[in-house]
């Protein structure tokens, strides 16, 4: 089955600065690639996604890109704030899974003052 | 649009018995998936339900099983409850499709506690 790996675990980086979290998956098959937000005590939130289709995508501060060769996909955020803080998780879902997402394991983002 | 709801939010349970949580997903969307998520194993993947029908599997016990109703509300349940089973569960609705990922949205989650 699919496998989703994610790095770093802990990420810290000062207000304004950018940063990047990276994931790799093992089925080549794979097409669809969100991000998810999650802070403390709420449910995960849907921040950006990208198909197997579209190398880049932006929205505002952040961005994701594909690289299918490599199997993997990164998460940038530029010009960070405090609000950004909390737990990344990326995923990925195969054709033929419905709508099965297999998730990496998190990356907790600190933005400090 | 309303988001997802889920219901109870929170639930303590003692080991061996069993337990039902409800999902009430976006008006619309057909297809609700379940994850559960802990500290140590983080989202795993249980089920997706679409058109009442049980698509997807993920790897866990007989114990768990869902359903999912007419109206899209699904739910599921754990028999014999074990200790392990203390998560948050999440479920996610979907407009759906196959071939191809659609958007998923989760709701707030159940809290079960078994002691």
């Amino acid at each position: 089955g699919e496998n989703v790996e994610q790095h770093p675990s802990t990420l810290s980086v000062q207000e304004g600065d950018s940063a990047v979290i990276k994931c790799t998956y093992s089925d080549s098959a794979s097409n669809y690639f969100p991000w998810y937000k999650q802070e403390l005590g709420k449910r995960p939130q849907l921040i950006i996604d990208i198909r197997s289709n579209v190398g880049e995508k932006k929205d505002q501060r952040i961005a994701v890109t594909l690289n299918k060769t490599a199997k993997h996909f990164s998460l940038h955020i530029t010009e960070t704030q405090p609000e950004d803080s909390a737990v990344y998780f990326c995923a990925a879902s195969s054709p033929g899974g419905g709508n099965k997402l297999t998730f990496g394991t998190g990356t907790q983002l600190k933005v400090e003052l | 649009k309303a988001g997802v709801t889920q219901t109870p939010r929170y639930l303590i349970k003692t080991r061996g018995q069993q337990v039902t949580l409800s999902c009430s997903p976006i008006s619309g969307h057909r297809s609700v998936s379940w994850y559960q998520q802990t500290p140590g194993q983080g989202l795993q993947f249980l089920f997706e339900y679409f058109s009442e029908t049980q698509r997807n599997k993920g790897n866990f016990p007989g114990r768990f099983s869902g359903r999912q109703f007419s109206n899209s509300r699904s739910e599921m349940n754990v028999s014999t409850l074990e200790l392990g089973d203390s998560a948050l569960y999440l479920c996610a609705s979907s407009l759906a499709g196959s071939g191809r990922g659609y958007e998923q949205y989760f709701g707030p989650g159940t809290r079960l506690t078994v002691t």
